[in-house]
């Protein structure tokens, strides 16, 4: 496609309830990465997928984060047992040369 | 380890008058430094990038930065505000150049700088 594209642009979920949100990559681009920006607290490095290598998550706050990305581009982010402070908006941006990113989900747990 | 300093988390001009936003990081190695801008509800956007060549960089919508070694600095800045330049900036450093083709690295931003302009 044109550019990145985040789906849902938006999410209310209820406390304790997973969620999933999908990144759809510009074609052709091999490396993918999810950030978290919360207010006031900058974009927060979450985890990154290079081709076929190990992704690197070392960022995921937690074990109730996790992301993969089937056949090299498509990428969803599973956020299970939501809590409060995981309300942020999640960035994913791809690269071949050069971060592309997308709007975001912003993410409200209630 | 890398890290990113942007000084004031709000900044406020008059149309007309100069930006200056204000970045200092810190690197281990020679660094590789961004200013990204962000509009309301939408992805960050790149206006300009250092890589180690002309230590002033000119980047989209009149914006410049200079990279000043000796201060760590990265500072952003515009000689004549538009009420178009209202947004959020982030700078952010990379230990590798995040957009060359030979593989990419994550990127360490800072907190933002909301920059309001007052007509």
């Amino acid at each position: 496609g044109a550019g990145v594209s985040q789906s849902p642009s938006n999410k209310v979920t209820e406390k304790g309830k997973d969620v999933e949100l999908r990144c759809d990559p510009i074609s052709g681009h091999t490396a993918l990465y999810w950030y978290r920006q919360s207010l006031g607290q900058g974009l927060e490095f979450l985890i990154y997928f290079q081709g076929n290598s190990a992704p690197d998550k070392s960022g995921l706050p937690s074990d109730r984060f996790s992301a993969e990305r089937t056949g090299g581009s498509v990428s969803t982010l599973t956020i299970q047992r939501t809590q409060q402070e995981d309300s942020a908006v999640y960035l994913c941006a791809s690269s071949e040369h050069g971060y592309t990113f997308g709007s975001g989900t912003r993410l409200t747990v209630v | 380890a890398q890290s990113v300093t942007q000084l004031g988390s709000h900044v406020s001009v008059s149309e007309g008058a100069l930006v200056l936003l204000r970045c200092n990081y810190s690197s281990s190695v020679p660094p590789y430094l961004f200013w990204y801008v962000q509009y309301p509800n939408q992805g960050l956007q790149l206006l300009l990038k250092y890589t180690s060549a002309a230590t002033l960089v000119k980047g989209i919508n009149g914006f410049e930065a200079e990279f000043k070694k000796s201060e760590t600095s990265f500072h952003l800045t515009k000689p004549s505000a538009h009420m178009s330049d209202a947004a959020e900036y982030f700078c952010a450093v990379s230990d590798k150049n995040s957009h060359s083709g030979a593989g990419s690295y994550q990127l360490t931003f800072g907190k933002g700088t909301k920059l309001s302009v007052i007509p």
